[in-house]
């Protein structure tokens, strides 16, 4: 089983819905971040978090250490949104594991 | 703006060539991290380096070398050794303290 799980592993949805990403981790962490990545390669890091819930723009990132999940939530969503979103955990010792990743396509 | 900047974008070699990678950052940071992305894989630690002139194996180290000759520099040089060399590569820095990584946008090298 790996240490990262993300679901669903591929997402379609219409322009304007509401999406969730979900995380989910089976080690003890210090931080959660959570990436996207365009078609084409180039990574953008959207939120650091390690406790609580985070805003920026249509994204939001929550974090539940107790239950070992974050989601990502984009609210109002547009084509443009059409990325990779990978979560990616801290461990102790400041070691990084990636989840294998969630495509999402948002439709006009 | 500090940051890191990995350069090229997009690469294309050669099968047998050499190549390397380059990671240059501007933000002071210590540590330094080169990982790998094949598709439907999440990304994998290849080199690690936590301070100049020191630096360690990741999980897939087989096939790369790296030098850290200075703070600001961490290239990755891609062997012929390494058997499956097309992907996507991707450089990070880490803070000391619980200030989290800071990504490259990173490369992706096509090995033809």
């Amino acid at each position: 089983k790996n240490e990262v799980e993300q679901s669903p592993q591929n997402l379609t949805a219409q322009e304007g819905e509401f999406i969730t990403i979900n995380c989910s981790y089976s080690v003890g962490i210090s931080a959660l971040h959570w990436l996207q990545q365009h078609p084409g390669g180039g990574i953008v890091s959207l939120f650091m978090l390690s406790s609580g819930k985070k805003k920026h723009g249509r994204l939001i990132a929550t974090i539940n250490i107790q239950e070992k999940h974050s989601s990502l939530h984009i609210t109002a969503s547009h084509p443009r949104d059409s990325a990779v979103y990978i979560c990616a955990v801290m461990e102790y010792g400041n070691k990084l594991v990636f989840g294998a990743g969630t495509i999402l396509r948002v439709k006009s | 703006d500090g940051g890191i900047t990995q350069s090229p974008k997009y690469l294309f070699r050669k099968e047998g060539q050499n190549v390397t990678l380059s990671c240059e950052q501007n933000l002071n940071h210590d540590a330094m991290y080169w990982y790998r992305q094949d598709p439907g894989q999440g990304l994998r630690l290849i080199y690690y380096s936590q301070i100049v002139n020191d630096f360690q194996k990741g999980d897939i180290a087989e096939g790369y070398s790296v030098s850290r000759e200075k703070k600001e520099s961490f290239p990755l040089t891609v062997t012929s050794a390494q058997k499956n060399p097309t992907a996507f590569y991707l450089c990070a820095t880490l803070r000391t303290g619980n200030y989290g990584y800071t990504f490259g946008s990173g490369t992706r090298l096509t090995v033809v």
